[in-house]
């Protein structure tokens, strides 16, 4: 079936660091999306990526979608402790919205 | 714009036993989705429903059901509880298809 699998789990880094998730998909998705959740919080939308090779950015936030559309990453730049949070890719592969979420990425960050 | 709405936000259920969930989703949203939460499978898609059909279903046992009433709000119910259905159960709300989705707070099932 359809997986999508992301990496790191964890993530621990002093603020000012950088850091970065990335997903791949085990088929061609349709578009992609990217979710974070707080502690104790429910999932918030980053952002949704549809295009082969696409590359969107939001303020600190880089996100990018793989020309084979089966992969992704989220590069956060400068880390401050507001970006602690567990980042979620979440795949789209039909019509609808069935999302595939991988396994998140949790970001811990040492002020 | 009231956010998605999700009750009850905590319930203890026995084992054996039944609940039902509820989503009021966003004005003008007519597609609903359901997801379970838990540390160890993360999560999991279970059912969207779009204009009081179910357009989407996960790989889960039929024990899981849901439903969408005209107005858009969704109830999920979950028959013969198990241990192992203790989760957070999230509803998210979308106004077209392939668009973000908007998640509520969640309902938190704890079964004893």
């Amino acid at each position: 079936g359809q997986q999508v699998m992301q990496i790191p789990q964890y993530q621990h880094v002093q603020e000012g660091e950088d850091f970065t998730t990335y997903c791949n998909s085990s088929t061609t998705l349709s578009n992609i999306q990217w979710y974070k959740q707080r502690p104790g919080g429910h999932p918030v939308f980053l952002i949704q990526l549809v295009k082969s090779g696409e590359v969107k950015k939001q303020k600190r936030l880089t996100f990018q979608f793989g020309e084979a559309k089966k992969n992704s990453s989220l590069h956060i730049t400068a880390t401050q402790t507001t970006d602690v949070g567990t980042y979620f890719c979440a795949g789209l592969y039909n019509a609808g919205n069935m999302l595939t979420f991988g396994g998140g990425t949790r970001l811990m960050v040492k002020p | 714009k009231a956010g998605v709405t999700q009750t009850p936000r905590y319930l203890i259920k026995t084992r054996g036993q039944q609940v039902t969930l509820s989503c009021s989703p966003i004005s003008g949203h007519r597609s609903v989705s359901w997801y379970q939460q838990t540390p160890g499978q993360g999560l999991q898609f279970l059912f969207e429903y779009f204009s009081e059909t179910q357009r989407n279903k996960g790989n889960f046992p039929g024990r899981f059901s849901g439903r969408q009433f005209s107005n858009s709000r969704s109830e999920m119910n979950v028959s013969t509880l198990e241990l192992g259905d203790s989760a957070l159960y999230l509803c998210a709300s979308s106004f077209g298809a392939n668009t973000e989705a908007f998640f509520g707070q969640g309902t938190r099932l704890t079964v004893v």
